[in-house]
Formats: structure tokens, C-alpha cells, sequence
């Protein structure tokens, strides 16, 4: 069974770099066709798309983030990162890790989420 | 971007309640839409697929339709696990956008 772990600091300072990296088990991260994803979630609100990667490193991203969002695979570990550049309160959120069969899909398998609070 | 508007945005309704949920898209995205269900401190659920198909394991009274830009989500008998909040999401388009939610509260 695919398992999907995400990993990072909880707290981050504003104008600071959020990480985060996500550990698949149960699978491959490179199995053909599969693209890798990060949500997020404020409190107490709706989900937003961050982007996704595939395993030879193609990625998109939301254009709305783009310009402060940097995803990147190990094929190595299993493991795929998120990187949030400038962050401010409003950046505080629950991120998710997730599964996409395909590029442009939904998202199949999801990991636990971890909170991350940007405060000083 | 696509906009996704779900409504309500609130719906209070009892066990063996039908519970219908609408997702609206800004723009024509085929049958490009998920459903995902949410409880209070867990990760989506998905539910649905390509608009109508059931993914493996969720029970038959879920039931997606619709095509275009009008979208439904049903609960055939609404059952005491059910309770929880419902996002629709788009992926015909390179930015993938998710509705508001519905959150299903116990009436």
C-alpha cells in the first residue's frame, strides 16, 4: 500500500524559506506516468494546488506561487521537497503531500499533512 | 485560472437523508472533475473521478454527474460517517483549482 509521509520545521519565520519533503513507501516514486503533488490548506479554509513533479524533475506549478515555489525529486531516497521562498502569515497552513496518476489528474493518494505556522 | 463554486456551502441534513452538492466551473472542463471528501484533521478522501466514476473501496451511494461547467455530487441515504466537508476539483486546465467546499452537518 502507498504511503505518503511529509517531514519539515513546523514553525518558520516570515521572509524565511519553508521545506518540506515528502517520503514515499510502498511504491516508487519513479513509476512511469506518475506525477508527485503538494496542497495546502489554511486554517479553516479550502485547498490550494502548489504544483507537482514528475520523476526526471518536469514540474508546474500554480501561477499564483510560482514565483516563490521550487519542487524537487530524489529519486535516490524516494523522496520529493517543496520549497516556499519570502513567507508570510499568510503561508500558514497545513501542507499536504499527494499522488496524481497523471500530469494534469486528481490526486489519489494523500499523505497525513503536517502544519506549518510562519510567525516570528 | 478556473474557478470552482460549490454550493451550499452549508448543508444540514439528517441520516437517510438524499444530499445533493453542485460544483460550477467558470469555464467548460469536460468531465476534468474530482471529488474529495475531508474529516476534521485527516487529508482528502477521494471519491470520485472523470465526474462519475467511483474510485475502488467508496460506497455505492456516492455518485458523481455532469459535464461542462455543472457538476453533482449525491449521497443516496446519507449515513453517520458521511458527516464531513466536500471539495470538488478541476483538472482539465495546467493550474488545478479545488472548490470552496460543503461542509455536511448534522441537522
Amino acid at each position: 500500500q502507498l504511503q505518503l509521509q511529509e517531514s519539515g520545521p513546523g514553525l518558520v519565520k516570515p521572509s524565511e524559506t519553508l521545506s518540506l519533503t515528502c517520503t514515499v513507501s510502498g511504491g516508487s516514486i519513479s513509476s512511469s506516468s506518475y506525477y508527485w503533488g503538494w496542497i495546502r490548506q489554511p486554517p479553516g479554509k479550502g485547498l490550494e494546488w502548489i504544483g507537482s513533479i514528475y520523476y526526471s524533475g518536469s514540474t508546474y506549478y500554480n501561477p499564483s506561487l510560482k514565483s516563490r515555489v521550487t519542487i524537487s525529486v530524489d529519486t535516490s531516497k524516494n523522496q520529493f521537497s517543496l520549497k516556499l521562498s519570502s513567507v508570510t502569515a499568510a503561508d500558514t497552513a497545513v501542507y499536504y503531500c499527494a499522488k496524481q496518476l497523471e500530469r494534469l489528474y486528481y490526486f489519489d493518494y494523500w499523505g497525513q499533512g503536517t502544519l506549518v505556522t510562519v510567525s516570528s | 485560472d478556473i474557478q470552482m463554486t460549490q454550493s451550499p456551502s452549508t448543508l444540514s441534513a439528517s441520516v437517510g437523508d438524499r444530499v445533493t452538492i453542485t460544483c460550477r466551473a467558470s469555464q467548460s472542463i469536460s468531465s476534468w472533475l474530482a471529488w474529495y471528501q475531508q474529516k476534521p484533521g485527516k487529508a482528502p478522501k477521494l471519491l470520485i473521478y472523470k465526474a462519475s466514476s467511483l474510485e475502488s473501496g467508496v460506497p455505492s451511494r456516492f455518485s458523481g454527474s455532469g459535464s461542462g461547467t455543472e457538476f453533482t455530487l449525491t449521497i443516496s441515504s446519507l449515513q453517520p460517517d458521511d458527516f464531513a466537508t466536500y471539495y470538488c476539483q478541476q483538472y482539465n486546465s495546467y493550474s488545478l483549482t479545488f472548490g470552496g467546499g460543503t461542509k455536511v452537518e448534522i441537522k
